[in-house]
């Protein structure tokens, strides 16, 4: 079946360091894969995109690039910001299935100044 | 573009009684709704697709007598939680499947039930 790992939270970071949120998805076929945001008390937002193998989906600052090799789709920023504190969360969406969403269980991060 | 409302925002309901939660898609128009649940710091668990004109189809180990959805209309899908109860108490969301041509969901701000 299909199923998304994220790694566990919370991740804490000072202001300006390098983000790194890992993200490896078991799917068959070709799967779209997504990260979603959820800022305290709003509804999720999706953040970026890739489609197919070797894509690049870029954001705000935030990359993840659709390693096919590796079956990962792991978040990237260079330099966080306070308002970068949110819930991150990787999905899948494989395109035999009716549009439907597999999350992983979601990361917390907390950005400090 | 692409907004999805929830009404109401939270709720508090006594047990045995029932509390209905709507989703709508403002400015597209939605054959596929889907309605999570999501306990706190919990990831998101799928309940069921919502498609428009039809039967909505529920993830297995969800009650559907008891967790009601409705799809009558392309921009406005229901959630019922019938004779709730304290466990019934979490976050509801829907999304709401983007236009034609593009495979993104977009997620309303969420509902917050609590079973008093």
């Amino acid at each position: 079946g299909n199923s998304v790992t994220q790694m566990e939270g919370p991740v804490t970071l000072s202001e300006e360091a390098f983000l790194t949120i890992n993200c490896t998805y078991t799917a068959t076929g070709y799967p779209s894969l997504f990260w979603y945001v959820q800022y305290p008390g709003e509804g999720l937002q999706l953040l970026l995109k890739a489609t197919k193998a070797d894509d690049k989906g870029s954001n705000k600052g935030f990359e993840a690039t659709y390693r096919k090799e590796t079956t990962s789709f792991h978040l990237e920023k260079g330099s966080v910001q306070v308002s970068d504190s949110a819930v991150y969360f990787c999905a899948l969406s494989n395109g035999n299935q009716g549009g439907k969403l597999i999350f992983g269980q979601g990361t917390e991060l907390s950005v400090k100044p | 573009g692409a907004v999805v409302s929830q009404h109401p925002s939270w709720v508090i309901c006594k047990s045995g009684t029932s509390v209905k939660i709507e989703c709508r898609s403002l400015d597209f128009q939605a054959t596929t709704m889907f309605w999570y649940r999501q306990f706190p710091k919990q990831s998101l668990m799928l309940m069921a697709t919502s498609n428009e004109g039809s039967k909505a189809t529920y993830e297995q180990g969800v009650e559907k007598d008891k967790f009601l959805i409705n799809h009558a209309s392309l921009t406005l899908s229901t959630l019922t939680v019938t004779s709730a109860h304290p466990e019934d108490s979490s976050f509801y969301i829907c999304s709401a499947r983007g236009p034609v041509g593009k495979d993104e969901q977009y997620f309303g701000p969420g509902t917050r039930l609590t079973v008093t």
